[in-house]
């Protein structure tokens, strides 16, 4: 059964600093290209971050270009979003969520998430 | 690329059958995926490739469009088919998401 379940969401001070994960298993992790998208509290969904299934590829969306950093570790089957100065508007739940294979060209859709991990930014 | 949904807020019976539109800001070909989600819970997948029933959804749920237009269909809703509707494109970066839309038991 796939499975990704993100942590490391806590309450942090404005301009801090932040590493969330997301543990995944039940397939073959390095297959597969993976992504963050997080969603504000009563608000819709925002795509963030994607990161090749090699981790050679990446992209952002424009407000958190040069605070986020996504990464992977293969070997660990983890995903990672490091977040540096964060502001209010950070504040939201952050989940990961599974994308194409790498032998696939084409982005169809996010087909497994995660429950989530919180992120509230405030002083 | 903007998608615009709509309506943003749909109030309707079971047995019902409701549709949701969504427009892109510029032509996305059939990159375009639907989610459910219910309060509290992760969004789940519909449709991919605007109409392509993802495994395990219940055959009431259709997609249709291309271009710059798409539909979400529920044919004869069910209690639990009460959620938040969104759509997202895929066709390049950023990705982007509908803003949803929310439908309520009348």
């Amino acid at each position: 059964e796939v499975q990704l379940v993100e942590s490391g969401g806590t309450l942090v001070q404005p301009g801090g600093s932040l590493k969330l994960s997301c543990a995944a298993s039940g397939f073959t992790f390095s297959d597969f290209d993976m992504n963050w998208v997080r969603q504000a509290p009563g608000k819709g969904l925002q795509w963030i971050s994607y990161i090749s299934s090699s981790g050679t590829v990446t992209y952002y969306t424009d407000s958190v270009k040069g605070r986020f950093t996504i990464s992977r570790d293969n070997a660990e089957n983890s995903l990672y979003l490091q977040m540096n100065g964060l502001t209010d508007e950070d504040t939201a739940l952050y989940y990961c969520a599974r994308d194409k294979p790498r032998w696939q060209q084409q982005h169809w859709f996010f087909d497994f998430w995660g429950r989530g991990t919180p992120v509230t930014v405030s002083s | 690329i903007q998608l615009t949904q709509s309506p943003s807020f749909l109030s309707a019976s079971v047995g019902d059958s409701v549709t949701i539109t969504c427009r892109a800001s510029q032509g996305i070909s059939t990159f375009l995926a639907w989610y459910q989600q219910i309060p509290g819970k992760a969004p789940k997948l519909l449709i991919s490739d605007a109409s392509t029933l993802h495994s395990g959804v219940p055959s009431r749920f259709s997609g249709s469009g291309s271009g710059t237009q798409f539909t979400l269909t529920i044919s004869s809703l069910q209690p639990e088919d009460f959620a938040t509707f969104y759509c997202q494109h895929l066709y390049n970066y950023p990705i982007t998401f509908g803003q949803g839309t929310r439908l309520e038991i009348k």
